[in-house]
């Protein structure tokens, strides 16, 4: 059972606008969400997080948005650069074990 | 951050055989991890690999399929054993960012096929 959920497989963007990804999770007990961020060939690279005592997260272009009653998360690139086109990585821990969506891959259209 | 390097990048398998793949990390590390990422899917962790104990596996995943080695705090195996095209999929490799985070750094991956 998918208990962390990315039901975009793919978003495409023109350079300068906002891109906005999104991530769904079952479980309540989750208490730690990360993105991911995935080049071909490349492992996944750690990009933002947040708390789930948190609702905002903010790092340069990276703003990552949590909404705990509906267990939704989303992930903001503003503004959105044709280097940000890869797969995100949705992920959340609530012990030793990081559960991770199935990815979205972004296309920042230059 | 800790760098981390896999071998083989790729590989190309016949049926029935087996394959080791390796993890080197350029830092002393406790803990290390090993998921799977079969094409279209989430990345499931296999297994946690402490040095000098027995690897910790997860639910679906068992020690004859997926033997571990962790013989130091740089460097683990991961061997797929008996191999089947249901096998075929990117094995990547993992450390925690530090002690008290649950960021990881992964590694660039195996990406194996079998036939």
């Amino acid at each position: 059972d998918q208990q962390v959920k990315q039901n975009s497989p793919s978003l495409s963007v023109q350079e300068g606008r906002i891109s906005i990804l999104n991530c769904d999770y079952t479980n309540s007990m989750f208490d730690y969400f990360l993105w991911y961020k995935k080049y071909p060939a490349e492992g996944p690279t750690f990009l933002i997080s947040i708390s789930s005592i948190k609702d905002k997260n903010e790092d340069g272009r990276f703003t990552v948005f949590l909404n705990k009653s509906a267990k939704h998360l989303s992930l903001h690139i503003v503004p959105s650069q044709p280097g940000d086109s890869a797969v995100y990585f949705c992920a959340a821990t609530g012990a030793n074990n990081l559960f991770f969506g199935t990815g979205t891959r972004l296309t920042v259209i230059p | 951050s800790a760098v981390i390097s896999q071998k083989p990048s790729r590989d190309i398998c016949q049926r029935g055989t087996s394959l080791t793949i390796q993890c080197q990390v350029d830092s002393q590390v406790t803990m290390m991890f090993w998921y799977r990422q079969q094409p279209g899917q989430s990345l499931t962790l296999i297994a946690t690999a402490n040095q000098g104990s027995e690897a910790t596996y997860e639910s679906g995943f068992v020690i004859d399929k997926f033997p571990i080695s962790r013989p130091n705090l740089t460097f683990s195996t991961l061997t797929v054993s008996n191999m089947s095209p249901e096998d075929s999929s990117i094995y990547l490799c993992s450390v925690l960012a530090s002690g008290f985070s649950y960021e990881q750094y992964f590694g660039p991956g195996t990406r194996l096929t079998v036939t």
